[in-house]
């Protein structure tokens, strides 16, 4: 297993602001992706984060919209740009790896983001 | 594309009864895996049970247990002797074997009383 966290754990902010959430592993990790699950929905994957490459973005998600760094095995940042109420959900990391026939994967705590 | 159904927004279940929770999948593929994730209010994401679609056998978690129905595309999750911390959202999501994506059901609301 491992033990996920993430910063900030919810925060309000302004129409047209940005925000960057981090997500951070106690353990290398080989995938670490970052989820979307809008208020009384499910989720939704927005990208898988590639260590030392671009990320890849799922249908209706955008580079410049959530851009997305993971520069090491452990850390990966999400930030959400020019913000609009739409944009009001819980951002999940989560993590796997490849452990035989199949992969486990672990979520971070969230981080509850409301946006005015 | 694979769907992942959760028809039962809401359950409710009296503490120490059984209550089973339904989802039904549309895949394509003959090899994958499902699995049930259990979300509480505080929000964490936590594997409950989990399931891979070659094994004949249902998957068995302590008072957790799923009826896997390939044909049917059914994966029906059990809850044995419900405990006032079982109530919590659960999600039955999906992936395939060449993929790391999970795609997960709409989820249902589980409802334990006293």
């Amino acid at each position: 297993s491992a033990v996920i966290s993430q910063k900030p754990s919810r925060d309000i902010c302004q129409r047209g602001t940005s925000l960057t959430i981090q997500c951070q592993v106690d353990s290398q990790v080989t995938m670490m992706f970052w989820y979307r699950q809008q208020p009384g929905q499910s989720l939704t994957l927005i990208a898988t984060a590639n260590q030392g490459s671009e990320a890849t973005y799922e249908s209706g998600f955008v580079i410049d919209k959530f851009p997305i760094s993971r520069p090491n095995l452990t850390f990966s940042t999400l930030t959400v740009s020019n913000m609009s109420p739409e944009d009001s959900s819980i951002y999940l990391c989560s993590v796997g790896w490849r452990a035989g026939s199949y992969n486990e994967q672990f979520f971070g705590p969230g981080t509850r983001l409301t946006v005015l | 594309a694979q769907t992942v159904t959760q028809s039962q927004p809401e359950m409710s279940v009296q503490e120490a009864e059984t209550v089973t929770l339904s989802c039904t999948y549309d895949t394509s593929e003959s090899d994958y895996y499902l699995f049930w994730y259990k979300q509480p209010p505080s929000r964490q994401m936590i594997l409950v049970i989990r399931q891979e679609a070659y094994k004949q056998q249902n998957a068995t978690e302590n008072r957790f247990s799923v009826n896997f129905q390939k044909a049917a595309k059914s994966f029906s999750l059990k809850i044995s002797d419900s405990q006032l911390g079982d109530a919590a959202m659960y999600f039955c999501a999906y992936r395939n074997d060449n993929t790391d994506k999970l795609i997960f059901g709409t989820g249902t609301r589980l409802q334990v009383f006293p």
